[in-house]
């Protein structure tokens, strides 16, 4: 299966808009999915079909495509955003899909 | 409101057997597939492996890294998901997801986690 890739930190301060990317080959196929990880929590769903938001998740957050490359765009952001974020999509080259995650990204609020 | 609680974490010599459950509520559990997915402590996410629900005929798929050693089962009657692990290694160690998959057109995701379980498996 193919690999995602993740910029493994970003650094903003509070009210900024932060930007986390995630590159992958098959990304213009296959849709992409975000996932938010606070210390010593489970994953919670952002961004599903690349910009698509879970009823709960708040307008701040939101998602883009191009090409190879998504976006999870979080506009103002809070001090309860920090937190790991991972993007993670399908391999549908086999038989099944693959699922694939990339390795992560840091978010520190400054 | 979707509940999925892991339970039967614990400490494992290299080389035993460690069965995990995870206790679903507040969905159809027969209607969704259902995965498992690891992390090893200041790592990343790993998809352990599945299983289709019963439309599906409960079939079953796994990461490479597992695949032989351990097994995803389920009990629709009981809305309990399950993993069997044996011939554990040092590096199974991890916190270990249930997580409900949600599968359309060639895609697939998770849309509810659980809490998680730790095992570590140490000599």
């Amino acid at each position: 299966s193919y690999e995602l890739t993740q910029p493994p930190s970003v650094s903003v301060s509070p009210g900024q808009t932060a930007r986390i990317t995630c590159s992958g080959d098959a990304l213009p196929k296959q849709y992409a999915y975000w996932y938010q990880q606070k210390p010593g929590q489970a994953p919670v769903l952002v961004i599903y079909k690349d910009s698509e938001r879970p009823s709960g998740i708040p307008e701040r957050f939101s998602g883009s495509s191009s090409g190879t490359t998504v976006t999870l765009t979080i506009s103002g952001v809070q001090a309860e955003d920090e937190a790991d974020y991972y993007c993670q999509s399908a391999d549908s080259s086999g038989t099944y899909p693959d699922v694939v995650f990339g390795g992560g990204t840091k978010l520190t609020v400054l | 409101e979707v509940q999925l609680v892991e339970s039967g974490g614990g400490l494992v010599q290299p080389g035993g057997s460690l069965r995990l459950s995870c206790a679903a509520s507040g969905f159809t559990f027969s209607d969704h597939y259902m995965d498992w997915v690891r992390q090893a402590p200041g790592k990343g996410l790993e998809w352990v492996g599945r299983t289709r629900n019963k439309a599906n005929s409960y079939t079953t798929e796994y990461a490479a890294s597992v695949k032989g050693r351990f097994t995803i089962s389920r009990d629709d009657s009981k809305n309990s998901l399950y993993l069997q692990m044996n011939s554990l290694k040092t590096e199974d160690t991890a916190v270990y997801y249930c997580a409900r998959g949600e599968y359309y057109s060639l895609e697939y995701y998770f849309d509810y986690w659980g809490q998680g379980t730790l095992v570590t498996v140490s000599s």
